[in-house]
């Protein structure tokens, strides 16, 4: 079975761009999760889609949206891109809920440079 | 939020021996851990995973711990191997969101 496949791999972008990741999940797998990951500070949740909802949210400027389209596949947008944005974006997958004993499986993520 | 930390950020260990990262949670009702393996260059990867009823459980030359009268858990390493070098996790979740701590850097030294 597949794992979690993230594209582009790598993405470089200037300041006031936007962009669009793509995620898409384990095969049977129903939610995505999205996560950023930078140095020191760890994996900061984004949000999660079930069903094409969003059912969980972290605490993210507007700038952040996603989407979960009907096969499950799911992608993120940042808008306005800061330098801060700059991080390795984490995409994960589960077979239901995350937390109530559904894993999170990731991809190997996006890595994005604004510059 | 959420707090979940690591006791020691860099741990380093000779080949062969056993490893052990420790993790503390805040949460008493966190019901769900797992811990994660992320090398260089790729996402985090699932080890092992146990539940609150349980105190231990074992896998392939891992072993997971979980106290939860002090909130902590830990992650045993049998015969560490240089593969075996990489940034560890734990992530605790309560419910519908798992919450991870800044990782572990596990050195193995030849």
């Amino acid at each position: 079975k597949a794992g979690v496949t993230q594209t582009p791999r790598y993405l470089i972008k200037t300041r006031g761009q936007q962009v669009t990741l793509s995620c898409s999940p384990i095969s049977g797998h129903r939610s995505v999760s999205w996560y950023q990951q930078t140095p020191g500070q760890g994996l900061q949740f984004l949000f999660e889609y079930f069903s094409e909802t969003q059912r969980n949210k972290g605490n993210f400027p507007g700038r952040f949206s996603g989407r979960q389209f009907s096969n499950s596949r799911s992608e993120m947008n940042v808008s306005t891109l800061e330098l801060g944005d700059s991080a390795l974006y984490l995409c994960a997958s589960s077979l239901d809920v995350p937390g109530q004993n559904s894993p999170l499986h990731f991809g190997n993520g996006t890595r994005l440079t604004v510059t | 939020g959420e707090s979940v930390g690591l006791h020691l950020p860099t741990l380093s260990v000779q080949e062969g021996d056993n490893s052990i990262i420790n993790c503390a949670y805040s949460n008493s009702a966190s019901d769900y851990f797992i811990w994660y393996k992320q090398e260089s260059g790729k996402g985090p990867q699932f080890i092992i995973d146990i539940r609150s009823n349980m105190d231990k459980r074992q896998g392939q030359r891992v072993t997971v711990l979980l106290n939860k009268t002090v909130k902590h858990l830990s992650l045993q390493i049998a015969a560490t191997q240089p593969g075996d070098s990489a940034v560890y996790f734990c992530a605790e979740s309560a419910g519908n969101q798992f919450y991870f701590g800044t990782g572990t850097s596990l050195t193995v030294i030849p």
